[in-house]
């Protein structure tokens, strides 16, 4: 499968705390970008980085790429209970035109 | 901009019936995919329209087929219909195509199929 494997399936934490959560791929990328979805919504497009970027920021996420690992990791820093949600990394195969998504790290913040 | 919206958003159906579910992408985006989400399989490509055209399709049988019309609103249909058709169906479009692109998701459609 070319799908993205996140790690961990679930992760619990208490408000304030960072929350970290990584993506393992099979095959060369163009890019990765990694989606929320709330309660089995539709999702919601945090960040992409392209295949040559290592490192990019928006607000309180931090997103990293490792092209020779072939991974990714997702920080939320201070959390909040609103980031209450499943995190999935999609991934964009080098010539596959196609779009694969993980399996999703489910994120419950404690307030 | 208005959003992707996605109609009907909830759909039953029974074992056998066919179904068709729209998507209007946000105004300008050309490219419309579609997935799969179910707890069991995750999220699941469907197939991708690109200008009319489908530029995509993941591995699902014949019965799940879409289009995509001139002003870029796309539909999916399903035939046939079997009990594991129960699912979110999501759409998402971009500007240009998935995966190279931001995509943005409509709130999906919740098929049940009894």
């Amino acid at each position: 499968s070319q799908q993205g494997e996140e790690d961990p399936q679930a992760l619990s934490i208490q408000e304030g705390e960072n929350a970290t959560m990584n993506c393992s791929y099979k095959t060369s990328i163009n890019n990765l970008q990694w989606y929320r979805q709330n309660s089995g919504r539709g999702l919601v497009h945090l960040i992409l980085i392209r295949s040559n970027e290592r490192e990019k920021h928006s607000g309180r996420l931090r997103v990293t790429l490792d092209t020779s690992k072939k991974s990714s990791s997702l920080l939320i820093t201070a959390s909040r209970a609103a980031d209450t949600a499943s995190y999935f990394c999609a991934t964009d195969p080098y010539n596959f035109n196609k779009f694969y998504f993980g399996s999703g790290t489910k994120l419950n913040v404690k307030p | 901009k208005a959003g992707v919206t996605q109609t009907p958003r909830y759909l039953i159906k029974t074992r056998g019936q066919q179904v068709t579910l729209s998507c209007s992408p946000i105004s300008g985006h050309r490219s419309v995919s579609w997935y799969q989400q179910t707890p069991g399989q995750g999220l699941q490509f469907l197939f991708e329209y690109f200008s009319e055209t489908q530029r995509n399709k993941g591995n699902f049988p014949g019965r799940f087929s879409g289009r995509q019309f001139s002003n870029s609103r796309s539909e999916m249909n399903v035939s046939t219909l079997e009990l594991g058709d129960s699912a979110l169906y999501l759409c998402a479009s971009s500007l240009g195509a998935a995966g190279g692109d931001t995509q943005y998701f409509g709130p999906g459609t919740r098929l049940t199929v009894l």
